[in-house]
């Protein structure tokens, strides 16, 4: 059974830092794209990020480019997303999300069920 | 950037009705098109893939269409448990996702 879970979302001030982590489990990691995605409050989904299953590739949302940065070890089943100079309009539930592998392009088949980033002074 | 723009934003609807959502991209994506359903409080689910073609373990009430910048998700017979938010995603150029369309009971 593939399993994502997600953990560090927490409280953070405005131009504060943070690092997401995800631990991928039911599936053999290093042969998938990872992605983030992100949904404020009562909001649609944002996709934010992927990283190709070598970590060769990467892509970010405009939304977060040149502040996030994502990464993976595929020693540890582990996806990470380093987030710098948070701002309020990045509080949102942050999914790790596992590429399907067979869609035009990219398509998600697993979610995790998220980890939650509060901007806040 | 592609923008995804799907209409309705909202649809009010019966239980053994045909409904029909669009996704419109703002330029061609060929058929670099999937669709999700989330329910409140649980992660997407994705339902088509390549436009047209049938996540596994998905009804066959779902059905996809279209290829260029017009797509539809047609949902042929509402059940219960149908009623959700749908997001259109394209991947011709990276990711994006429509607005979504929320799908209530009438």
């Amino acid at each position: 059974e593939v399993q994502l879970v997600e953990s560090g979302g927490v409280v953070v001030q405005p131009g504060g830092s943070l690092r997401l982590s995800c631990a991928a489990s039911g599936f053999t990691f290093d042969d998938y794209t990872m992605h983030w995605v992100r949904q404020a409050p009562g909001k649609g989904l944002e996709w934010v990020s992927l990283i190709s299953w070598d970590g060769g590739s990467t892509y970010y949302a405009d939304s977060v480019k040149g502040r996030f940065t994502i990464s993976r070890d595929n020693s540890k089943n582990s996806l990470y997303l380093q987030m710098n100079s948070l701002r309020t309009e990045d509080t949102a539930l942050y999914y790790c999300a596992k590429d399907d592998g067979y869609s035009y392009g990219w398509g998600i088949d697993y979610w995790g069920q998220g980890t939650l980033v509060t901007v806040s002074s | 950037d592609i923008q995804m723009t799907q209409s309705p934003s909202s649809l009010s609807a019966s239980v053994g009705d045909r409904v029909t959502i669009t996704c419109r991209a703002s330029q061609s994506i060929s058929s670099y098109l999937n669709w999700y359903q989330q329910k409140p409080g649980k992660a997407p689910k994705l339902l088509i893939y390549a436009a047209s073609s049938l996540q596994s373990g998905v009804p066959s009430r779902f059905s996809g269409s279209g290829s260029g910048t017009d797509f539809t998700l047609t949902i042929s017979s509402l059940q219960p448990e149908d009623f959700a938010t749908y997001y259109c995603q394209q991947s011709y150029r990276t990711i994006t996702f429509g607005q979504g369309t929320r799908l209530e009971i009438k």
